[in-house]
């Protein structure tokens, strides 16, 4: 069965200081693996998607995922802070035999001035 | 620029009320889904649809919600009667298989639904 855990509840940078967000996974079959970010009073909008192509991929406003197969990460990497990532993340697999999503419990990022 | 678009966003009733919630997929669209969100629980999904068809309504309380899609242009979601726990941020997705194998859901704006 397909699962997802992000480590930390809560993450705080100071802005232009590197974001890292980190999430595991559990599937029985190569995932398909998403990124998505909420801001506040928001809907959900898609960073980036993961489904076996290359292992490094590169998302909107400068963000980009690494899938790890030997460690079932796929952690979530910004080189420099801005004050608008403030939001919160969640790191979603795919169900293999559907189309159902299986939501992480989220990371809220908070960027200091 | 296509987008789900959902009405009401807000929606303020009172417990014993009836609450209507409705989603419109982009066009071509053929999943929808319906997804609950609180502080305590997270997201949570509802239901599901394929074409039209119901495929899973597993997470629905069954007593007092339904899920309906008349046509492809609109998904509904009703609760009836409304208690104060129903108090949530419900969120429409659709989705599509794309290119490549991929696939990725497309959310709606929510509706903010408190149950006095």
């Amino acid at each position: 069965a397909q699962s997802v855990t992000q480590l930390d509840s809560h993450v705080s940078v100071s802005e232009g200081t590197p974001v890292l967000l980190r999430c595991n996974y559990s599937s029985s079959y190569s995932p398909s693996l998403f990124w998505y970010v909420q801001h506040p009073n928001k809907g959900l909008q898609l960073l980036l998607k993961y489904t076996s192509a290359a292992t490094l991929v590169k998302g909107i406003n400068g963000f980009e995922a690494e899938f790890k197969k030997s460690e079932t990460s796929f952690h979530l990497t910004k080189p420099s802070a801005h004050m608008s990532d403030a939001a919160e993340y969640f790191c979603v697999v795919k169900m293999d035999s559907s189309y159902k999503l299986i939501f992480g419990s989220g990371t809220r990022l908070l960027v200091r001035p | 620029d296509a987008r789900v678009t959902q009405t009401p966003r807000d929606k303020v009733t009172e417990m014993g009320q009836e609450v209507t919630m409705r989603c419109q997929p982009i066009l071509g669209h053929n999943t929808v889904f319906w997804y609950r969100q609180t502080m305590m629980q997270g997201l949570e999904l509802l239901a599901y649809f394929r074409n039209r068809a119901p495929l899973d309504d597993s997470g629905m309380p069954k007593d007092r919600f339904s899920a309906e899609m008349p046509d492809a242009t609109l998904a509904t979601l009703k609760i009836q009667p409304s208690e104060p726990r129903d108090s949530a941020v419900y969120f429409c997705a659709s989705g599509a298989p794309g290119t490549s194998g991929s696939y990725e859901q497309f959310f709606g704006p929510g509706t903010r639904l408190t149950v006095l």
